[in-house]
């Protein structure tokens, strides 16, 4: 069945650090790819999202590519601030259904 | 203007209690879902409704009722609560769920049964 495998956390940087959080899936037919975001005491949010192979989502500064031929959305930050802590999980479109990861924590420090 | 809206966001009850958590989306999507959130983050589908049918309903105790009085509306009711149903319920919303479409969610109800 469909499923997302996400790097586990947490994870700690300092600001101005560089971030990428791994996640790889798998899926039968053409899913759509999704970075949501949670910050403390909040409920999720888009962060951004790809629909086919070789898109790249992109907001707020972070970056993901659909790879089709590694099945991976990794997201990528280039700087990381201190509002970036939060909890982000990688997700993919099933047949009615979002399945998402097991979420990674990140911890940004000044 | 809220997209997806959902009360109460802080529940607290006694264990044996029956609560109910309302959700509504002002969105015009077709299709709802109710997710659970454990603590250690973990999501999970419970419901989704299409046009107020349902199409997925997981392995879910029977204690959990899902009602669709509308497309805009899907409301949970939860029976005999337990301390293991303690976690956030979030809502969400989407148009019909294929490539491309984007599910939105509520800001969470979070339940503490004690």
């Amino acid at each position: 069945g469909d499923s997302v495998t996400q790097m586990e956390g947490p994870v700690t940087l300092s600001e101005e650090a560089f971030l990428t959080i791994n996640c790889t899936y798998t899926a039968t037919g053409y899913p759509s790819l999704f970075w949501y975001v949670q910050y403390p005491g909040e409920g999720l949010q888009l962060l951004l999202k790809a629909t086919k192979a070789d898109d790249k989502g992109s907001n707020k500064g972070f970056e993901a590519t659909y790879r089709k031929e590694t099945t991976s959305f990794h997201l990528e930050k280039g700087s990381v601030q201190v509002s970036d802590s939060a909890v982000y999980f990688c997700a993919l479109t099933g047949a009615n259904n979002l399945f998402f990861g097991t979420g990674t924590r990140l911890t940004v420090i000044p | 203007d809220t997209a997806v809206s959902q009360t109460p966001k802080y529940l607290v009850t006694q264990m044996g209690n029956d609560k109910s958590i309302k959700c509504e989306q002002n969105l015009g999507h077709d299709t709802m879902y109710w997710y659970k959130q454990d603590s250690k983050k973990f999501l999970k589908i419970m419901f989704s409704y299409n046009n107020k049918e349902l199409i997925i309903n997981e392995t879910v105790p029977n204690r959990f009722s899902p009602k669709s009085p509308d497309k805009a509306h899907l409301n949970l009711h939860i029976n005999s609560l337990e301390l293991g149903d303690s976690a956030v319920y979030f809502c969400a919303s989407s148009l019909i769920l294929r490539s491309g479409n984007t599910i939105y969610f509520g800001e969470g109800s979070w339940l503490t049964v004690v």
